[in-house]
């Protein structure tokens, strides 16, 4: 069974539209949640979220994350075309590495 | 049934050493790579290889050596370990090989601590 979970698995939105993002986990020793971006060659990465009800922001992105209900949300706000890629949650759990969701593939249409 | 499978997933040796690092994954992908997570959890890309051969070298020194016996599995084996190769090392495997917004699917990581 999977530990992280993401959804959904693809979406597809026009430019400026605003997209939120999923990613729920169990509970097993949580450390830190991780939102990465795929790139063409490595993965770019957003946030890293390690308390409950913080949001982070860098620009039009922001994460939450709820502890209590194991999931935390991307946003993107006002999305562009170069917004479109695969998005990667991964948890850190302690003493167990860390395990990536299979990511949403997010697709901007001009 | 993982899909991509490192190990080991702990590994402390000393200044010096040569060791290895394996990976495997049984999805059938032609494609797979190794990453280095820095301490700001960025991931940078070390190598690609794309059945069985080397498309990616990214500047990585020459005491890591990739070797690929078979398009399953992607072994990273590093010489004269030095302090600074300690990170967490990530293998993952693709369907594609060099296309944008290809999905990729990863290993949980090798912690590797050198003393």
């Amino acid at each position: 069974e999977d530990k992280v979970v993401q959804s959904p698995l693809s979406l597809v939105v026009h430019e400026g539209d605003t997209v939120t993002l999923n990613c729920s986990y169990e509970v097993t020793n949580f450390r830190s949640l991780l939102w990465y971006k795929q790139e063409k060659k490595a993965p770019t990465f957003l946030f890293m979220l390690t308390s409950s009800g913080i949001e982070k922001k860098s620009g039009r992105l922001s994460s939450i994350l709820d502890k209590k209900e194991l999931f935390s949300i991307l946003n993107i706000t006002a999305t562009q075309t170069g917004d479109s890629a695969i998005y990667l949650c991964a948890v850190e759990f302690w003493a167990d590495g860390l395990t990536f969701g299979k990511g949403t593939h997010l697709i901007i249409q001009p | 049934d993982t899909a991509v499978s490192q190990t080991p997933k702990y590994l402390v040796t000393q200044m010096g050493n040569d060791k290895s690092i394996k990976c495997e994954q049984n999805l059938g992908h032609d494609t797979m790579y190794w990453y280095k997570q820095d301490s700001k959890k960025f991931l940078k890309i070390m190598f690609s290889y794309n059945n069985k051969e080397l498309i990616i070298n990214e500047t990585v020194p020459n005491r890591f050596s990739p070797k690929s016996p078979d398009k399953a599995h992607l072994n990273l084996h590093i010489n004269s370990l030095e302090l600074g190769d300690s990170a967490v090392y990530f293998c993952a495997s693709s369907p594609r090989g060099g296309a944008r917004d290809t999905e990729a699917f990863f290993g949980q990581g090798t912690r590797l601590t050198v003393v």
